[in-house]
């Protein structure tokens, strides 16, 4: 079955380490981004890829980094300059940039201790 | 920028019909989308509406009216299994074929017997 992958479910990591988000899709879709979510915050863009090769910035890319080098994957690094990086992390792909349903998947929790 | 309001939450009995509203603020509006999620979940997308009017599927329905800059979720027959939280997003056009979806907040909804 298609869908997108995020692994850790789960991921713990001591304060001012990166840690590397995996997100990968088998959907063939061309786009693809990060949102995080916060209670009560709904969902916000990080990055967002719509062509290998390239991407841009969302509304809060301060102290993440991305690279999309395959069309099938998307990874976030939350670097050590993200002021508060315990959230929770979902990847999602849509078929085209202007393609409004989005597929998600199910999510990275990340913790910083 | 973009900015959406939506109720926080929302309690209704089971079998009845609950209407989420959503009223936003944007530039280059392209249409508005639901997703649904259960807690711990990822979001699934619900329906899309890209001109004013109201669009069906099966118990759920959303409408848009452009020119208020407003819309809705209308669940009918509600049953246990939809409690969720229930968000509205709008898809937006920012130029050079860059499309984004920015999320509400998110509406809780408590379904009770």
């Amino acid at each position: 079955d298609g869908g997108i992958t995020q692994s850790p479910k789960y991921l713990f990591r001591k304060e001012g380490q990166n840690v590397t988000l995996s997100c990968e899709q088998n959907l063939n879709h061309d786009a693809m981004y990060w949102y995080r979510q916060d209670p009560g915050q709904g969902l916000r863009l990080i990055y967002y890829s719509q062509i290998v090769n390239d991407f841009q910035k969302g509304d809060i890319a301060e102290g993440y980094s991305v690279s999309r080098e395959k069309k099938e994957s998307f990874p976030l690094t939350v670097t050590s300059a993200q002021k508060n990086p315990t959230a929770f992390y979902l990847c999602a792909s849509s078929r085209d940039p202007d393609n409004y349903g989005y597929t998600f998947g199910s999510g990275t929790r990340l913790t910083v201790v | 920028g973009q900015s959406l309001e939506q109720p926080s939450e929302v309690t209704a009995v089971e079998g009845a019909i609950v209407q989420i509203n959503c009223t936003y603020q944007t530039s280059g509006f392209y249409g508005l989308s639901w997703y649904q999620q259960h807690d711990g979940g990822a979001p699934t997308f619900l329906s899309y509406n890209g001109l004013d009017g109201l669009e069906e599927t099966g118990r759920f329905s959303s409408f848009l009216s452009r020119s208020d800059s407003y819309g809705y979720l209308l669940l009918q027959e509600l049953q246990m299994k939809d409690s969720a939280s229930y968000f509205c997003a709008v898809d937006s056009y920012s130029g050079a074929g860059s499309y984004q979806l920015t999320f509400g907040k998110g509406t809780k909804l408590s379904v009770i017997p």
